[in-house]
């Protein structure tokens, strides 16, 4: 099993540009979630999916986007970045509520 | 007050020194917990589960004392690959299904030779 795979590994974005963050997990998980971790920083919840066609907001969504059409794929959308979205992106999954497992990170920088 | 709070460090200790992690959550409905292991720019990867018996998996011990909301991570016979950020999190139930990962701010740890 790769586990959870996220591509980019970095990105320089200019403001006002869009991306997607790409994650996918090859373990069958039914939840996936979006952190961003700033230096120094804890984990933050963007967004997460306790399943294919079901998401929601967690503590910090303004800025972000997430679909979850399949179960092992959960793109994360940034519109219009802004400097302060210049951040490490981890997806995560897990079987049930209980420990996740992250995926490598995308280190974005917003210029 | 924070949901998870850490002392954040750093802790500088030599080899074969024991250090202690202290942790703790303000949400008392908070059911689960785990420590976290965060190497320098990379994921956080599961270290161990805390149980309310505390429970030991080789130098490391945890510990959960429920009535103080307080939590602890051991380590014994610091090594140098030891040197990390130890994460503290705590799972709770959010309504309608949904569970909530909260994860403190960490604390580093240096073990010097």
């Amino acid at each position: 099993n790769a586990g959870v795979t996220q591509t980019p590994k970095f990105r320089i974005l200019k403001i006002g540009q869009s991306m997607t963050l790409q994650c996918t997990q090859d373990m069958n998980h039914n939840y996936m979630y979006w952190y961003r971790q700033d230096p120094g920083m804890g984990l933050k919840l963007i967004y997460y999916s306790v399943g294919a066609g079901i998401t929601d907001k967690g503590e910090v969504p303004n800025g972000y986007n997430v679909s979850r059409s399949t179960t092992e794929d959960f793109p994360l959308r940034l519109e219009l970045a802004a400097p302060s979205q210049t951040s490490v992106y981890f997806c995560a999954s897990s079987s049930a509520p209980r420990q996740v497992d992250f995926g490598p990170g995308t280190r974005l920088t917003v210029t | 007050r924070k949901e998870v709070e850490q002392d954040p460090g750093p802790f500088n200790v030599p080899e074969g020194a024991t250090v202690a992690f202290n942790c703790t959550y303000s949400n008392s409905a908070s059911q689960s917990f785990f420590w976290y292991r965060q190497d320098c720019r990379k994921e956080p990867k599961l270290l161990m589960s805390v149980y309310s018996s505390g429970n030991e998996d080789g130098r490391f011990t945890a510990q959960l004392n429920r009535a103080s909301q307080y939590i602890s991570l051991l380590i014994r016979d610091s090594k140098l690959s030891d040197s990390a950020t130890y994460l503290c999190v705590a799972l709770r139930h959010s309504g309608a299904g949904s569970y909530q990962l909260t994860f403190g701010k960490g604390t580093k740890l240096s073990v010097i030779p």
